[in-house]
Formats: structure tokens, C-alpha cells, sequence
């Protein structure tokens, strides 16, 4: 079945620092999902990338969407305190893996001032 | 525009209890997913519920589990006779239609088990 896969687990920066998060997929997909979870919250959609090269920025946030349409990041530049947290990827199914959306395991920022 | 609720936000049962954890859609929304979250790793996808219709299950062990979601009021999801190793949050989420997949979370329900 599909799988969704994010690399690294874990990062640790400090403040100013910058950082990147990876998602690649075993499957081509229609669109990629990122979402945020503050420790103790619930997942915050962030944004929903849908063309091959896409490239999306919030703020200090680049989202990109690979030209094959089966991996993307996430690029944070110079951290803040407030970036703390789990951030996922996740993939629509296609016909063979069911309704949910797939989710990656999440990979944890954590930010030192 | 109230978002996603769940309630109750915590929840402390004793083994061998049941848990009844409920979840009301964002306004106009018909499609509600729960996932099951350990601490320190990702969502677990349970069931995905529309009106009165459990569509996708796969996700949810087949015994002690249920989900609910009825034409008035909120969707259920139901722990009976809960062992330690349910403890975790269960987050419920909602779209507005089959094929928009962006999901909106509510706040979680975190269980204990003791």
C-alpha cells in the first residue's frame, strides 16, 4: 500500500538557525498536505500543495512539491521559538489504500533560544 | 464559526470501563475521521464516518471498538471495556466533502487509563 515517509524524526536548532523537513511518498500523489502540531495541540492544516514544482511560502515557511509529484518539503528559515513542534506530511490514498489520508510519522522541531 | 469540538477533553477511566468520546463536525461538514495518537508519534487513522455511513473502518481493531455517527448529533466513538494500552489522545477530524482532504482537527480527547 502507499506509505508516506519524513525524514528526520528529529532536529534540534537553535534560534536563527534554519531548518528543512522531507516527505517522499512510494506512490505518485494528487496533492501533499502539511499540517502542525504544537506540543499538547492538535494538527493545524498549513497549507495543500497540488502541481508538480509547486513552490508555496508563509511567511518564513517554503513549501515545495517535487516535479515527480511523489515528494515535498517543508524549509523554515532562521527559526523562532514559536516553530516548536511536530510538523506532517500526508498524501490523499489513491484507489488501493482506502479513504484516509496517509500520514508521515511527524518530524519534531525543537527550537533553543 | 465554531470549529471542531470534542469533548470530553480529558478522560479518566479504570480497566474494564467504557469511554465514550463524541465529536461534532465543523458547520457544514459531513465527513468525520478519528485517529488514535501515542505519545511521541503520529496519527494513527482509525474510521472515516459520513451521515449514518461508517465508510472506511480499516484503521479500527475490531473488538471493544465502535463509531457512530448518526443523522442528529455528534459522532461516537466507543472504547468498551478499555485495557491500559487504549491510553492515548483521540483526535476527530472533518471535511466538507468526499475528495476535499483537508482535514480539520479538533482539540483531542486525551484518555487514561489506570
Amino acid at each position: 500500500g502507499q506509505q508516506v515517509m519524513q525524514i528526520p524524526q528529529y532536529q534540534h536548532v537553535q534560534e536563527g538557525e534554519d531548518f528543512t523537513t522531507y516527505c517522499n511518498s512510494s506512490t505518485t500523489l494528487s496533492n501533499i498536505q502539511w499540517y502542525k502540531q504544537r506540543p499538547g495541540g492538535h494538527p493545524v492544516f498549513l497549507i495543500q500543495l497540488v502541481k508538480s514544482g509547486e513552490v508555496k511560502k508563509q511567511k518564513r515557511l517554503t513549501f515545495q512539491f517535487g516535479e515527480a509529484k511523489k515528494n515535498s518539503s517543508l524549509h523554515i528559515t532562521a527559526t523562532q521559538t514559536t516553530d516548536v513542534g511536530t510538523y506532517f506530511c500526508a498524501g490523499p490514498p489513491n484507489s488501493n489504500s482506502g479513504y484516509a489520508l496517509n500520514f508521515g510519522k511527524g518530524t519534531s522541531l525543537l527550537v533553543t533560544p | 464559526n465554531a470549529g471542531v469540538m470534542q469533548n470530553p477533553r480529558h478522560l479518566v477511566r479504570r480497566r474494564g470501563q467504557e469511554a465514550r468520546l463524541r465529536c461534532s463536525p465543523m458547520k457544514g461538514h459531513s465527513h468525520v475521521y478519528w485517529y488514535r495518537q501515542l505519545p511521541e508519534e503520529g496519527l494513527k487513522f482509525m474510521v472515516y464516518l459520513q451521515k449514518e455511513n461508517i465508510i472506511d473502518e480499516s484503521g479500527m481493531p475490531k473488538e471493544r471498538f465502535s463509531a457512530e455517527f448518526p443523522k442528529e448529533g455528534p459522532s461516537i466513538l466507543r472504547i468498551q471495556q478499555v485495557v491500559r494500552g487504549d491510553s492515548a489522545a483521540y483526535f476527530c477530524a472533518s471535511s466538507p466533502a468526499f475528495g476535499d482532504w483537508t482535514q480539520y482537527f479538533g482539540p483531542g480527547t486525551r484518555l487514561l487509563v489506570l
